[in-house]
C-alpha cells in the first residue's frame, strides 16, 4: 500500500506570494492532518479534515487554510507569505477519527522556503 | 491543555546498548493516546509505538518498548541494542481519544539521539 505522498517536496516563494501544498492520504483514510515544523516553534498543529470537513483548527492566522476533497487528498494554502512561514510542512492520515490503534501515518513533507 | 515535555536535548549511546529517552505529560483528560515517531534528517516522521492510556501493559514493538507511568504521567521510550540508523530526533506525542475528539496531536520538543558505532 503506498505511504502518504505530498508536493511538492522543496519550493521556494518570495514574501507575499500564496503557495498551496498538496497531500495525498493512504488508500482507505479519510482523516488527513496538517503541521508545522520550525527549529523555534517545533511542531504545531494547523488543522484536521475528515470527509471533508475541518474538524480542528490550530492557532494560526487566516492567511493558513486548507480543504480537503472528495477522494480525501487535501490541500493547504498559505496566502501573503511572510519569512516566518519558511518550515516543513508535514501531512499525516489516519483511517477515521482518535480511537484505539488509529496511527496517523506522515509524508515526507513540504520544505518551504520564504524569501 | 495538553502538555508534553522532553527534557533530553541531545543523547549519545552506544551502538548495541539500551538508551532511554524520557517523556513526561501533562493532561485533565481521561482517555489519551501517547505516540513516540522518529525522524531522520530527511524529515518524513516514523510511527514507532502506541499506548493507550486505559492499556494495562507496556507496548513493545520489536526493539522499542514504551514505559509508561500513568501515576508519574511518563511515558518514556526505551530502544533496545541501538543500531547507527536509529540516530535521528525522537518526538513524543499524545492524542486525545474520546468524544470524536479527532487526531490533532500535541508534541515535545524532540530529543537528538546519536549511536556510536
Amino acid at each position: 500500500k503506498a505511504g502518504v505522498t505530498q508536493t511538492p517536496r522543496y519550493l521556494i516563494k518570495t514574501r507575499g506570494q500564496q503557495v498551496t501544498l498538496s497531500c495525498s492520504p493512504i488508500s482507505g483514510h479519510r482523516s488527513v492532518s496538517w503541521y508545522q515544523q520550525t527549529p523555534g516553534q517545533g511542531l504545531q498543529f494547523l488543522f484536521e479534515y475528515f470527509s471533508e470537513t475541518q474538524r480542528n483548527k490550530g492557532n494560526f492566522p487566516g492567511r493558513f487554510s486548507g480543504r480537503q476533497f472528495s477522494n480525501s487528498r487535501s490541500e493547504m494554502n498559505v496566502s501573503t507569505l511572510e519569512l516566518g512561514d519558511s518550515a516543513l510542512y508535514l501531512c499525516a492520515s489516519s483511517w477515521g477519527l482518535a480511537g484505539v490503534g488509529n496511527e496517523q501515518f506522515f509524508g515526507p513533507g513540504t520544505r518551504l522556503t520564504v524569501l | 491543555a495538553q502538555k508534553i515535555t522532553q527534557t533530553q536535548p541531545g543523547m549519545f549511546v552506544q551502538e548495541k546498548e539500551a538508551v532511554t529517552l524520557d517523556c513526561t505529560y501533562d493532561t485533565s483528560d481521561p482517555s489519551y493516546g501517547l505516540f513516540w515517531y522518529k525522524q531522520p534528517s530527511s524529515g518524513e516522521m516514523i510511527f514507532l509505538i502506541y499506548q493507550g492510556s486505559y492499556d494495562q501493559q507496556n507496548a513493545t514493538e520489536g526493539r522499542y518498548s514504551l514505559n509508561f507511568q500513568k501515576a508519574r504521567k511518563s511515558a518514556n521510550l526505551v530502544i533496545s541494542a541501538s543500531q547507527l540508523g536509529d540516530s535521528a530526533m525522537y518526538f513524543c506525542a499524545m492524542r486525545d481519544q474520546w468524544n470524536n475528539a479527532g487526531n490533532m496531536l500535541t508534541f515535545g520538543g524532540g530529543t537528538r539521539l546519536m549511536v556510536k558505532p
